[in-house]
Order: structure tokens, then sequence, then C-alpha cells
């Protein structure tokens, strides 16, 4: 089945930096990669999605990569705000379409 | 236009008895999606139904829990002789018919075991 694996685990930055979050997946038939941000107590919330016929999607100050050789992808947050802190999972479908595998999150810390 | 609904929030059981969470999709969607999430760790897929079939159950403890999601009403999780260790966070997620990957989470439901 699919693996997904998320680094780093943890991660502080000041505000105004950047942060950058990296997974990487085994199933090379995964086309769907997804980006949940979960507050304390929260349900996750999509926040950005990329689809394997692309490299690269933005929103904003959110942007992801996506590198199907290499088998990986990653979120880039710039100009980081303190309600940014949160923790980040990224996933990828496996099998049937919406059926998705996790990582194991990254908590975000932006300090003032 | 109300999202997936997950209750109870919080359930409190005692060793040995049965808790059942239920899972309302959102509008329009027909494919329900249980996972769990255990304190400071990330989301493990349990089951996926489509009214009144099982597609996938290979995240399913193989004792004690089993899940449906009936013709009429909300899907169920349904956990016998709890344990300790099925304290944990079970979010149920839900995407439409011939869904192309986006799920929609519920707010969870927050299960402790006494």
């Amino acid at each position: 089945g699919e693996n997904v694996e998320q680094h780093p685990s943890t991660l502080s930055v000041q505000e105004g930096d950047s942060a950058v979050i990296k997974c990487t997946y085994s199933d090379s038939a995964s086309n769907y990669f997804p980006w949940y941000k979960q507050e304390l107590g929260k349900r996750p919330q999509l926040i950005i999605d990329i689809r394997s016929n692309v490299g690269e999607k933005k929103d904003q100050r959110i942007a992801v990569t996506l590198n199907k050789t290499a088998k990986h992808f990653s979120l880039h947050i710039t100009e980081t705000q303190p309600e940014d802190s949160a923790v980040y999972f990224c996933a990828a479908n496996t099998g049937t379409a919406s059926k998705l595998t996790f990582g194991t999150g990254t908590r975000l810390q932006v300090t003032l | 236009n109300a999202g997936v609904m997950q209750n109870p929030r919080h359930l409190v059981r005692r060793r040995g008895q049965e808790a059942r969470l239920r899972c309302s999709p959102m509008k329009g969607h027909s494919h329900v999606y249980w996972y769990r999430q255990l304190p400071e760790e990330g989301l493990k897929f349990m089951v996926y139904l489509q009214k009144e079939n099982i597609i996938d159950e290979s995240g399913m403890p193989k004792e004690r829990f089993s899940a449906e999601f009936p013709k009429e009403g909300p899907s169920i999780l349904r956990i016998q002789q709890v344990v300790r260790g099925d304290s944990a966070a079970y979010f149920c997620a839900s995407s439409p018919p011939g869904g192309d990957g986006e799920l929609f989470f519920g707010e969870g439901s927050r299960l402790t075991v006494l």
C-alpha cells in the first residue's frame, strides 16, 4: 500500500519568514496530493492540493510543488503569520480516488 | 449547506462498554470515510463506505470494530468492549460520487475510555 513520509515533524520560524514542509510517497499510481491544516482540537481543513498533471500550484501565500519522478511534494508558506501556527498534514491518494494516506504531520510554530 | 456532521462530539465510556459514533455526510455526498487520530499522531484510514456497502475496510481492527452506512440515516462506527487504547479522535469525511480526491472532514468525535 501507499506510504507517505513527512519532514520535519516540528518547525519553528519567525514571523515573516518562509516555511517548507516536505513529503515523499511510494505508490507511483497516486495522482492527488492534498495538504491539510489542523488547529488544536479542530478538524483537518484542506488548504491546497495538487494533481499529478501539474508541477506547481499557488494560492496567495501558499504553494505546493510536485516532483513525480522523485515521488515527492512540498508545501511552501511565505510571509508566515502567527495564525499559520498549526499542524500540517500531507496526503496522497491510493487505490480509490478519495482514499487518502496521510503523513505524520508537521507542527509549525510561528514566533513573533 | 451543512458540512459533514458528526455526533457525539465527545463521548466517555468505561472499559467494556460500547461506543457508537455517527456521521452524516455533506448533502449530495454518497461516500464516507472514517479515520482515527491518536493523540499527537496523524490520521489513520479505517474504512470506506458507500450506501449499504463497505468498499474498503483494510484499516479496521479485526475485532470489536464495525461500520455501516445504511440506505437511510447516518454512517455509524461501532466499537464494542472498548479498551483504553481506543481513546482517540474519530473523524468522518465524505466525498461526492465519482469523487476526484477531495475529502471534507467533520469536526470529529473524541472518545475517552476510562
